[in-house]
């Protein structure tokens, strides 16, 4: 099983639309969870961190469920700008103390007009 | 202002050449990390620094020689690389060693030839 896995892409979903994407992780002591997204040939960009409460920031709204370990990724009202590929990562929880960063593979969204 | 800056941004050598990555940042981050990334894969870790001492080397090949000269500068030493070492190279930096955001510098696209 893979530490990190992330919903299998591609996603392809019209203008307006409401996409979530989901991301589950094996290591229960991990500490720290976030989304990223990463154009085509351009580097990762932190979208926004997850937290135990959820959190928001404008159109986009991030879950974190410490029991089932999964993390969430909801995109209401899509643009065409959000086409892009969506990485999950954990961190923290490595073996003797230290931490590890652990990226998903990623899914890719299309947003059509 | 979250920037890491790296040079160059494009580079091709042959596999004899020796050249080196640069990445900067100012952020007073006391971690930074080199990536490689292939096409349509996530990141993978190759080294990470904590105040500018190597923290983590992920058993990557001595051809790749990682350097902190001080707490904003990282190098990457190639030397002898190979046609499959052609990748994106992405540096980050993130506020210490442990699960914080990392921020991604711009990458360079090297092409072994």
């Amino acid at each position: 099983r893979k530490e990190v896995e992330q919903d299998p892409g591609p996603f392809n979903v019209p203008e307006g639309a409401t996409v979530a994407f989901n991301c589950t992780y094996s290591n229960s002591a991990s500490q720290s969870f976030f989304w990223y997204r990463q154009d085509c040939r351009k580097e990762p960009k932190l979208l926004m961190s997850v937290y135990s409460s959820g959190n928001e920031d404008g159109r986009f709204t991030a879950q974190l469920n410490r029991a089932s370990q999964y993390i969430s990724l909801l995109i209401r009202d899509s643009k065409l700008s959000d086409s892009a590929t969506y990485l999950c990562v954990v961190a923290g929880g490595g073996r003797t103390g230290g931490f590890k960063t652990i990226f998903g593979a990623g899914t890719r969204l299309f947003v059509k007009a | 202002d979250t920037e890491v800056t790296q040079t160059p941004k494009h580079l091709v050598m042959g596999m004899t050449n020796k050249k080196s990555l640069k990445c900067e940042q100012h952020m007073g981050h006391r971690a930074m990390y080199w990536y490689k990334q292939k096409a349509k894969k996530p990141p993978e870790l190759m080294f990470v620094y904590s105040y500018e001492k190597l923290s983590i080397n992920e058993s990557v090949p001595s051809r790749f020689s990682p350097e902190c000269p001080n707490s904003s500068l990282l190098n990457l030493h190639l030397h002898a690389l190979q046609p499959e070492d052609s990748a994106l190279y992405l540096c980050a930096s993130s506020y210490g060693l442990g699960p914080y955001e990392q921020y991604f510098g711009p990458g360079t696209r090297l092409t072994v030839t």
